[in-house]
């Protein structure tokens, strides 16, 4: 079964600063999808950026982007010049490409940013 | 916005009832999962429909079921409510062909169990 840590509960950073959030995850799979989702106070689970296995080239999104070591099965999260909207909690997730799409979560890290 | 709607946002009930919650999206949609997220916790996977069958179950016991219907809406019923079934539910749904992109979530229903 897979399992995805964050092992950063909470962290905080000035405003325009930069941010990096950690998450590994364990798989015996070779492709599959990872994924970070935002969740604001608001509740609504919002996907921040997505990444495939099998692509080498780290995803972007505007002022997010993502570290991902195949190798090392890690997926960090940088935000750069972050705003006082990204405060949320923010969750890594997994998804294989067979079966059920069922989305395996961590346990999330819930970032403040501070004005 | 995703354009997935969920309802009611928030419901109490007690111990030993019955609940039903929905969820719809203004596009069409052929695959739809349900989560429930404790307090604190990362959401976790209950089941998926995909075209009106299930495709796929977490580790929840039978009295958790669904359906989904062809106008695009779906349902999660809970019998027999327990105090930890209290938590926020979520459904996602996707367009597209199985294992492919990506789930967009709805606001969720937050049950309280008394």
């Amino acid at each position: 079964a897979q399992t995805v840590t964050q092992s950063q509960p909470e962290m905080s950073v000035q405003e325009a600063e930069t941010v990096t959030l950690s998450c590994t995850y364990d798989t015996s799979e070779n492709n599959y999808y990872l994924f970070w989702y935002k969740q604001p106070p608001s509740r609504q689970m919002i996907l921040v950026i997505r990444q495939e296995a099998y692509k080498q080239q780290n995803a972007t999104e505007n002022r997010f982007s993502v570290n991902f070591q195949k190798a090392a099965k890690s997926f960090s999260l940088k935000i750069s010049d972050s705003q006082l909207g990204d405060t949320a909690m923010y969750f890594c997730a997994f998804m294989n490409t067979f079966g059920n799409e069922k989305l395996t979560f961590g346990t999330g890290t819930r970032l403040t940013i501070i004005p | 916005e995703t354009g997935v709607t969920q309802s009611p946002t928030h419901l109490i009930k007690t111990r030993g009832q019955q609940v039903t919650l929905r969820c719809s999206s203004q596009s069409g949609h052929n695959t739809v999962s349900w989560y429930q997220q404790a307090l604190g916790q990362g959401p976790q996977f209950i089941f998926q429909y995909y075209r009106e069958e299930e495709n796929g179950r977490g580790n929840f016991p039978p009295r958790f079921s669904g359906l989904q219907f062809p106008n695009y809406s779906s349902e999660l019923n809970v019998n027999a409510l327990e105090l930890d079934d209290s938590a926020l539910y979520l459904c996602a749904i996707k367009v597209g062909s199985l294992n492919t992109d990506t789930q967009y979530f709805g606001p969720g229903t937050r049950l309280t169990v008394l």
